[in-house]
């Protein structure tokens, strides 16, 4: 089982680039999140979907847009990149049911010059 | 708010010795606690503990929650080199969703 896959592992812009970072799920998972993880200070929620055509803000949305076209696909994208979104980024998913783990991807380190 | 913070932020240790990380939590409409531990890449799912005083268990890592004090501890008994990880706290909480709301982490590091 491939699980959560992101693309790309690794990726570098410049300030005002856009890019979009892909994950996909093969689990049939209807929630999915993405995150981003700086250092000191854990895993923040930027975006959530609970099923396809869903989508919600999490704690740190500004600068980010996401859409779920179908379940298997949460695309993040940055619309005007900028240094302060240089960080590892991680999406997530789970299957329904209230106790469920999220499964990580091996998340995108991205760098912002 | 919900908030969650670990502490120690991180520890340095030596091969055998027993460890105790914490996390403590203020969270709206509780639903679970969780404890994954991260290495060079994806955070890997260690427990969820969604009932006081039940202590999950595997190998030489166990974890209890205490709801009345809001707050849990994940305990790894003779530590090995292979231990050395991060170790994430995360609080399930508000709506049927169920946001994970994360800790800073705590950084171990097993010597040997």
């Amino acid at each position: 089982n491939a699980g959560v896959t992101q693309t790309p592992k690794f990726q570098v812009l410049k300030t005002g680039q856009s890019m979009t970072l892909q994950c996909a799920q093969d689990m049939n998972h209807e929630y999915m999140s993405w995150y981003r993880q700086d250092p000191g200070m854990g895993l923040r929620l930027i975006h959530y979907s609970v099923g396809a055509g869903i989508t919600d803000q999490g704690e740190v949305p500004n600068g980010y847009n996401v859409s779920r076209s179908t379940t298997e696909d949460f695309p993040l994208r940055l619309l005007s990149a900028a240094p302060s979104q240089t960080s590892v980024y991680f999406c997530a998913s789970r299957g329904g049911g209230g106790n469920q783990p999220q499964h990580f991807g091996d998340g995108t380190r991205l760098s912002i010059l | 708010e919900d908030k969650v913070v670990q502490s120690p932020l991180s520890l340095v240790v030596h091969e055998g010795d027993t460890v105790t990380l914490n996390c403590s939590y203020e969270v709206t409409n509780f639903r679970s606690l969780l404890w994954y531990k991260q290495e060079k890449k994806a955070p890997t799912f260690l427990f969820m503990l969604t009932s006081s005083g039940i202590e999950k268990k595997s190998g030489r890592l166990s974890s209890i929650l205490d709801k009345k004090e809001l707050f849990s501890i994940l305990n790894i008994t003779a530590t090995q080199t292979g231990d050395s990880a991060i170790y994430l706290c995360a609080v399930k909480g508000g709506t049927s969703y169920g946001k994970l709301t994360f800790g800073q982490g705590t950084i171990l590091t097993v010597h040997p």
